[in-house]
């Protein structure tokens, strides 16, 4: 778990404004996921890539944007069409093409919406 | 796509007495069951899995079992220690498809009182 970060550790938005989470790892896994986390819902898959360049939607991706352009590169953006943005965003990642999908976390990073 | 239900969302036990969670899937094609323990503000850090083709696995104090027949899977902690104090979530992959990811349950607060 040590090889994958998260930036910032603590993030704060005013309403409307977009904002960038970074998630970086260097374990060479194909796979990364994001997922938010809200007390009492567990782990929520946002959004998802198995390659470079490719993307699915998960669970909840309404009002989030990503992009896959580097393979150790996974930012989400939360845009102002997330209408409570405020939750532990957590990012993840994983080999593809394991027969069994063992996922490693980053820190997370906590937004806040004042 | 799969559906994970975890079983009790808070459980309270004296230090040294054991600890049972509970969950059940739905998709008969999954066949691995990662647990992951958060400590309060950490990061998921993955304890313990199981892959279908077995039916119990014993890591120290804590152990699996699984039951494909009737689609659930228990952890079970033994001698617990108030460092086991913890939130603790059970998963399913998703074998049903080609783009691989984990179902998360909701999660076990689980409190250890010494």
């Amino acid at each position: 778990d040590g090889g994958i970060t998260q930036s910032p550790k603590y993030l704060f938005r005013k309403e409307g404004q977009n904002v960038t989470l970074s998630c970086e790892q260097n374990l060479n896994h194909d796979a990364m996921y994001w997922y938010r986390q809200d007390p009492g819902q567990g782990l929520r898959l946002i959004y998802y890539s198995q390659i470079v360049n490719d993307f699915q939607k998960g669970d909840i991706a309404e009002g989030y944007s990503v992009s896959r352009e580097k393979k150790e590169s996974f930012p989400l953006t939360v845009t102002s069409a997330q209408k409570n943005p405020t939750a532990f965003y957590l990012c993840a990642s994983s080999m593809r093409g394991s027969t069994y999908n063992e996922q490693f976390f980053g820190p997370g990073t906590r937004l806040t919406v004042l | 796509g799969e559906n994970v239900e975890q079983h009790p969302s808070t459980l309270s036990v004296q230090e040294g007495d054991s600890a049972v969670i509970k969950c059940t899937y739905s998709d008969s094609a999954s066949n691995y069951f990662p647990w992951y323990k958060q400590e309060l503000g950490k990061r998921p850090q993955l304890i313990i899995d199981i892959r279908s083709n077995v039916g119990e696995k014993k890591d120290q104090r804590i152990a699996v079992t699984l039951n494909k027949t009737a689609k659930h899977f228990s952890l079970h902690i033994t001698e617990t220690q108030p460092e086991d104090s913890a939130v603790y979530f059970c998963a399913a992959d998703d074998r049903g498809s080609t783009l691989g990811r984990l179902y998360f349950g909701r999660g076990t607060q689980l409190t250890v009182w010494p």
